[in-house]
């Protein structure tokens, strides 16, 4: 089946700096990738389609300058959440699209991010 | 404009019991329905799902209705055990699509 690593899955950092998260497909090649935030107690919330060898889609409403989204190779997809502050304080997690002929999201572990 | 909606935050349900679990929905493109379920800190994992051609799909303790007139769907958990406790999210996506939407979740503590 489909296994979607998430790296790290828990960071702290100042507020000011860039920190990135990386999902990896592990046995399978993923030429798009869905990246969700969830705030405590919330639902889980599209942040953007990353799509390999082009330019990520973003839902209405996310900062592209904030929230930059890179799909390096059908493996990998990374996301970097520039300058942080402690309003970026949240659940990171990504998802898989499904393999050819099942309907099912695969997701990652989640990223936990902590500003200070 | 929330289109999956969870209305419950929270159920609780003595073990053995059944757990019934709500997820209205207002967009009628949608075409399949998962539910996941998550713990803390850990990403969702798949616990079924049913196409909006059918009216119910069954796996094991777990059973969703779909009724498309109400745009409603239903997770049904019997018996419910303690290690079922934990959110559960509805989850749409519009036909011809892979972006699903999730619901706002569901906590469920299933009481020994």
């Amino acid at each position: 089946g489909a296994v979607v690593s998430q790296h790290p899955s828990w960071v702290i950092c100042k507020s000011g700096t860039s920190v990135k998260i990386e999902c990896r497909s592990l046995d399978f090649q993923a030429t798009t990738m869905f990246w969700y935030r969830q705030f405590p107690k919330q639902s889980l919330m599209l942040m953007a389609t990353s799509n390999e060898g082009s330019k990520a889609t973003y839902e209405q409403g996310v900062e592209k300058d904030k929230f930059l989204i890179n799909h390096a190779s059908l493996t990998l997809s990374t996301l970097t959440v520039t300058s942080a502050h402690p309003e970026d304080s949240s659940f990171y997690i990504c998802s898989a699209p499904p393999l050819s002929g099942a309907n099912v999201l695969t997701f990652g572990a989640g990223s936990r991010l902590t500003v200070l | 404009d929330q289109q999956v909606k969870q209305n419950s935050p929270s159920l609780s349900v003595q073990e053995g019991r059944i757990s019934i679990l709500n997820c209205d929905y207002t967009n009628s493109m949608f075409d399949y329905f998962l539910w996941y379920k998550k713990y803390p800190a850990e990403g969702p994992t798949f616990l079924i799902s049913i196409s909006s051609i059918k009216d119910k799909n069954e796996d094991g303790r777990f059973t969703v209705f779909l009724n498309k007139s109400a745009k409603h769907l239903s997770l049904h958990i019997v018996p419910s055990q303690p290690g079922d406790s934990a959110v559960y999210f509805c989850a749409a996506r519009a036909s011809g699509t892979y972006k699903y939407i999730f619901g706002t979740g569901t906590r469920l503590k299933v009481l020994a």
